[in-house]
């Protein structure tokens, strides 16, 4: 069993729509990762958390917000997406950001129509 | 900036075979840590062992062990009596030892354990 809960595991939506990702880990660890995967390909890191601060966005498309309410939780708000946005959405967390392995979710499987 | 390469775009083994899995990295970096991750099917991304660079010594983690060479800049994954549920896809990363660093991920080498 994974121990950063994503939800939901699946997802559709039209290029109109808003909705959430989430992400929750209770191991204490005061580091959050958004990575976006397409298939065959390696993780691609969007957004970095650290101490509840933002500390790395990679140059993220403003249709994708991220937002971590507490040091548990990490939510991706999705806006007027594009199909090629469509992909697995990774929620990763580790104790710190650097030296530390990070602990991934099981995603979420994101197709915008 | 670092790249990690992974010369491998597919493997296959026979049960109860071993096999090994390359990957080559570049950094100006005198320390880092560099990990294994798999990736099955099921899409979790599982952390299968780590190396410091600092460490002379391999890593081992059960059946899975790797062969770290610091100046060749080389950290292969070697799968020993290798099982189904070995099948996935298996990812070489590196990370700088320093703060607010993210990781980079070779492209992947995707195994298949043959019955």
């Amino acid at each position: 069993d994974t121990e950063v809960t994503q939800t939901p595991k699946h997802l559709v939506m039209g290029m109109t729509n808003k909705k959430s990702l989430k992400c929750e880990q209770h191991m204490g660890h005061r580091a959050m990762y958004w990575y976006k995967q397409k298939a065959k390909k390696p993780p691609e890191l969007m957004f970095v958390y650290s101490y509840e601060k933002l500390s790395i966005n990679e140059s993220v498309p403003s249709r994708f917000s991220p937002e971590c309410p507490n040091s548990s939780l990490l939510n991706l708000h999705l806006h007027a997406l594009q199909p090629e946005d469509s992909a697995l959405y990774l929620c990763a967390s580790s104790q710190e950001t650097y030296n530390q392995p990070q602990h991934f979710g099981d995603g979420t499987r994101l197709s915008i129509l | 900036a670092q790249t990690v390469t992974q010369s491998q775009p597919e493997m296959s083994v026979q049960e109860a075979e071993t096999v090994t899995l390359s990957c080559t990295y570049d950094t100006s970096e005198s320390n880092y840590y560099l990990f294994w991750y798999k990736q099955p099917p099921s899409r979790q991304m599982i952390l299968v062992i780590r190396q410091e660079a600092y460490k002379q010594q391999n890593a081992t983690e059960n059946r899975f062990s790797v062969n770290f060479q610091k100046a060749a800049k080389s950290f292969s994954l070697k799968i020993s009596d290798s099982q189904l549920g070995d099948t996935a896809m298996y990812f070489c990363a590196f990370m700088k030892d320093s703060g607010n660093t993210p990781l980079v991920f070779g492209k992947g080498t995707r195994l298949s354990v043959i019955a």
